[in-house]
């Protein structure tokens, strides 16, 4: 199982720019595909993006309510996954989750304890 | 408005079983549809997985199911510890994109 680890969490004001970073051990994640999913305080899950393996040709995807405005890339020989977000609204204010898709799996195995992202002025 | 309809609670008494379910369409639901546990407080925690699969350390006291455009979470043996909110997830083909159910807030009596 793969352990994760969010950082780069913060306060942000509207339209700014942060990046998260999601440090993975464990052997598998070069295999897996990374998702990233919010929750804003008292709310739902909700997904957010996410990018697949190098054999999947790292292909990404993303809620319509971020397209345009954040990016996930990884870098598999820092066992890193990464989402920029750009042109932040208060509305994006919520815990962001990074959390692994292993091959062969349709569940989000393994999560991270998560890190805040407050946008606002 | 979530994609994927899920009561918002549901209780029983401990000892008892209670069944979550999550309605979706067939851009959806077709797919394999996972389900999440969130005690108060921490991350979520994969529960099921492929409709009916439980992760290693999982108890068999928790199942998944799927007829139609509909999954089902059942929960045996309800205890105070299974308090939680709890999630079903899988990917819409139509919007190219992953989804949740509203979550539904579980109480033991």
């Amino acid at each position: 199982e793969v352990q994760l680890v969010e950082s780069g969490g913060g306060l942000v004001q509207p339209g700014g720019s942060l990046k998260l970073s999601c440090a993975a051990s464990g052997l598998t994640f070069s295999g897996s595909g990374v998702h990233w999913v919010r929750q804003a305080s008292g709310k739902g899950l909700e997904w957010v993006g996410r990018i697949r393996s190098k054999t999947n040709s790292y292909a990404t995807a993303y809620a319509a309510s971020v397209k345009g405005r954040f990016t996930i890339s990884r870098d598999d020989s820092k066992n890193t996954a990464y989402l920029q977000m750009n042109s932040l609204k208060t509305e994006d204010t919520a815990v962001y989750y990074c959390t692994d898709l292993p091959k062969g799996s349709s569940g989000l195995t393994s999560w991270g304890q998560g890190t805040l992202v407050t946008v606002s002025s | 408005q979530s994609v994927l309809t899920q009561p918002p609670s549901v209780s029983a008494a401990p000892g008892q079983k209670v069944t979550i379910s999550c309605s979706g369409s067939s851009s959806n639901i077709n797919n394999y549809v996972s389900w999440y546990q969130q005690l108060p407080g921490t991350a979520p925690k994969l529960l099921i997985y492929d409709n009916n699969k439980r992760p290693s350390g999982i108890p068999d006291r928790f199942s998944g199911s799927k007829s139609g455009t509909s999954a089902t979470l059942g929960i045996t043996g309800l205890q105070t510890g299974d308090e939680a909110d709890y999630y079903c997830g899988t990917w819409d083909n139509s919007l190219s994109a992953g989804v949740f159910g509203g979550g539904t807030k579980l109480t033991v009596l």
